[in-house]
């Protein structure tokens, strides 16, 4: 099983909103209810940010948003912020024992 | 509060052989799948081993399969990884992660604040 493909880079400025997109195949990202999105500040342990695709984890602001279209899943940062620069992972499972991450996306917020 | 504490990290020859300790705290450790992640310097995350929260079953990444055994003690709330015949791509930040399900299957819910594992000669 290959990792999901993120972009390495995303950026945007203060009060925009941005995208970055996962990728898998049929048989992960597009078969899956179960993507869930990972925030990780620089020498931290990763955040769950959003589960199930779409559903916003405990006390995450809701600037943050998730969609699925066929094998590709996103993440939605709206109303850009000097803290949500950090890496992003995207998560799902591929079939029975199988885990996947996205190769990360690194935000700057400019 | 919910807590999951690592230990056993450190520096070790290739071939040789690390166990990775994991204590979980407040919440029912039996009721929920476990996992290892790792992070290689500078690099994204891996996923690593799965446990179920009875240990009736285990699955591992490709990379590890055959080198690398997950397990759990109930008893005393904690999940372990013996690491054997490392290699020095096995470098990494190695987190200790409760699922939100009993399978393992749901989301990577609780992360604790992970141990490094460097493998050299």
């Amino acid at each position: 099983q290959s990792a999901l493909t993120q972009p390495a880079s995303v950026s945007g400025s203060p009060g925009q909103s941005i995208t970055i997109s996962c990728t898998g195949t049929s048989n992960d990202v597009g078969s899956s209810n179960l993507v869930s999105w990972y925030q990780q500040y620089s020498g931290k342990a990763p955040k769950l940010m959003i589960y199930e695709v779409t559903k916003r984890a405990s006390g995450v602001s809701n600037r943050f948003s998730g969609s699925k279209s066929g094998n590709t899943a996103s993440l939605t940062i709206s109303g850009l912020q000097a803290d949500d620069e950090a890496d992003y992972y995207c998560y799902s499972n591929g079939g029975v024992g199988v885990f996947l991450f996205g190769g990360g996306t690194k935000l700057t917020v400019l | 509060q919910v807590q999951l504490v690592e230990s056993g990290g450190g520096v070790v020859q290739p071939g040789r052989s690390l166990r990775l300790s994991c204590a979980a705290s407040g919440f029912t450790f039996s009721s929920y799948g476990m996992h290892w992640v790792r992070q290689a310097p500078g690099k994204g995350l891996e996923w690593v081993a799965m446990i179920w929260f009875d240990g009736s079953n285990k699955y591992y990444a490709d990379s590890v399969k055959g080198r690398f055994t997950i397990s759990r003690d109930n008893s005393k709330n904690t999940v372990y990884l013996q690491m054997n015949s490392l290699r020095v791509d096995d470098t990494a930040v190695y987190y200790c992660v409760r699922d939100q399900g009993q399978w393992g299957d749901r989301r990577l819910a609780i992360w604790g604040q992970g141990t490094l594992v460097t493998v050299s000669s």
